[in-house]
């Protein structure tokens, strides 16, 4: 099946700075990929579906201007947490369509 | 608006006995219906869809489920469990046009005793 490549697997960051996490479809071309966010024994919510060349759709409640993504090409998303705090501190998964969704191998994302 | 819910967020069964994993779902119009399975600190493998068609549907891994309308209920069944069956599992739904985000269950942890 298409290979998504998410990167970092696991980052650990201090407060108040910002981190990068890659989506990359490694064999396909996606339009669309999306964002999802996974707090511990907890289901994935989802976080913003990342549009190829134009603004990101947020979910209600979620923050765009704390989580910016940035989809410049049809084969890679990046979502930024910006001055991050320890309740930003979760497992981010992207996903991306080639027909059915394929998912990133997620981001452990700790901030102390 | 579209929802699942999971009954069950813990599931324990033994080796080699049948597995049964709950899900019913919202949703104004037919949507797809899809299983997936997350292991430790990884992202999600598809283990089925029903999209159209015949409504039991089979997956990988000896993994099977069945859509059924009247209930709206897509239940994940494996007749014989095996300890590498051990992981959480969770039942999904999307809208059959537009983007088709994915909604989640709140997933169902599967314990596999020896």
């Amino acid at each position: 099946g298409a290979v998504v490549s998410q990167h970092p697997s696991r980052v650990i960051c201090k407060s108040g700075t910002s981190v990068k996490i890659e989506c990359r479809s490694l064999d396909f071309q996606a339009t669309t990929m999306f964002w999802y966010r996974q707090f511990p024994k907890q289901s994935l919510m989802l976080m913003a579906t990342s549009n190829e060349g134009s603004k990101a759709t947020y979910e209600q409640g979620v923050e765009k201007d704390k989580f910016l993504i940035n989809h410049a090409s049809l084969t890679l998303s990046t979502l930024t947490v910006t001055s991050a705090h320890p309740e930003d501190s979760s497992f981010y998964i992207c996903s991306a369509r080639a027909g059915e969704a394929f998912f990133g191998q997620g981001t452990r994302l700790t901030v102390v | 608006a579209q929802s699942v819910t999971q009954l069950g967020s813990h599931v324990s069964v033994s080796e080699g006995a049948l597995v049964l994993l709950r899900c019913n779902y919202s949703s104004s119009v037919p949507p797809y219906l899809f299983w997936y399975v997350q292991y430790p600190n990884q992202g999600l493998q598809l283990l089925l869809k029903y999209t159209t068609g015949a409504t039991l549907v089979k997956g990988i891994n000896g993994f099977e489920a069945e859509f059924k309308k009247s209930e709206t209920s897509f239940h994940l069944t494996k007749p014989s469990a095996h300890m590498s069956d051990a992981a959480e599992y969770f039942c999904a739904v999307s809208q059959r046009t537009g983007r088709r985000a994915l909604t989640f269950g709140s997933g169902t942890r599967l314990q596999v005793q020896p």
